[in-house]
């Protein structure tokens, strides 16, 4: 089946630094991505949608400037969170839909996850 | 009112039990649905997936779809320890194509622990 990469797992940062994580499709191409966030023992939250070649579309709430993210190729999607602070600590997963459903069915693989901590 | 309810439990079974896990939904949209399964600290893996009314069987899982009272479950015979973790349901609508997928709406999650 589809597998989807992402990168680190796990990550400490100091308060104001940058992270970035990557998310990748290993065997097949994903023109769409999704970021998601989850906070301990709470569901999953979409954050954005990450189209390749062209800007993310962000949900409700949340903020651009602060979660960037980045789709250059059909295999690569970052999100980065930029000046980080530790409000900014959860778990983020990236996901990619996954071939083999009917047109438009979002059924998606997800990525292990990285989870943040910002000290 | 949340679009997907689910009772996030916990719950917690002796092996061997059956084990039946629900959502409710209030969108007519949802045309297909899902449940997935999120050991700790693990990204959620796919386990069932339905689109049209009725049961659908895979191994010791069964999921199950009533459109009609919008309701879903998922069963798990004789389950396992190894089943200790949160269920996930998830459902979206059909779209035409494109590059603009829909997005999948999540329950809350529903803890589940199997002791030996």
């Amino acid at each position: 089946g589809a597998v989807v990469s992402q990168h680190p797992s796990w990550v400490i940062c100091k308060s104001g630094t940058s992270v970035k994580i990557e998310c990748r499709s290993l065997d097949f191409q994903a023109t769409t991505m999704f970021w998601y966030r989850q906070f301990p023992k709470q569901s999953l939250m979409l954050m954005a949608t990450s189209n390749e070649g062209s800007k993310a579309t962000y949900e409700q709430g949340v903020e651009k400037d602060k979660f960037l993210i980045n789709h250059a190729s059909l295999t690569l999607s970052t999100l980065t969170v930029t000046s980080a602070h530790p409000e900014d600590s959860s778990f983020y997963i990236c996901s990619a839909r996954e071939g083999g459903f009917p047109s438009g069915a979002n059924v998606l693989t997800f990525g292990a996850g990285s989870r943040l901590t910002v000290l | 009112q949340k679009e997907v309810e689910q009772d996030p439990g916990p719950l917690s079974v002796p092996e061997g039990a059956i084990v039946s896990l629900n959502c409710t939904y209030s969108n007519s949209a949802f045309q297909y649905f899902m449940w997935y399964r999120q050991y700790s600290r693990k990204g959620p893996e796919l386990l069932m997936y339905t689109y049209s009314s009725g049961n659908k069987e895979d191994g010791r899982f069964t999921a199950q779809v009533d459109k009609s009272s919008k309701y879903i479950s998922l069963f798990i015979r004789d389950s396992q320890p190894s089943d200790s973790a949160t269920y996930l349901c998830a459902m979206g609508g059909l779209y035409a194509g494109g590059t603009s997928y829909g997005k999948l709406t999540f329950g809350q999650g529903t803890i589940l622990t199997v002791h030996p």
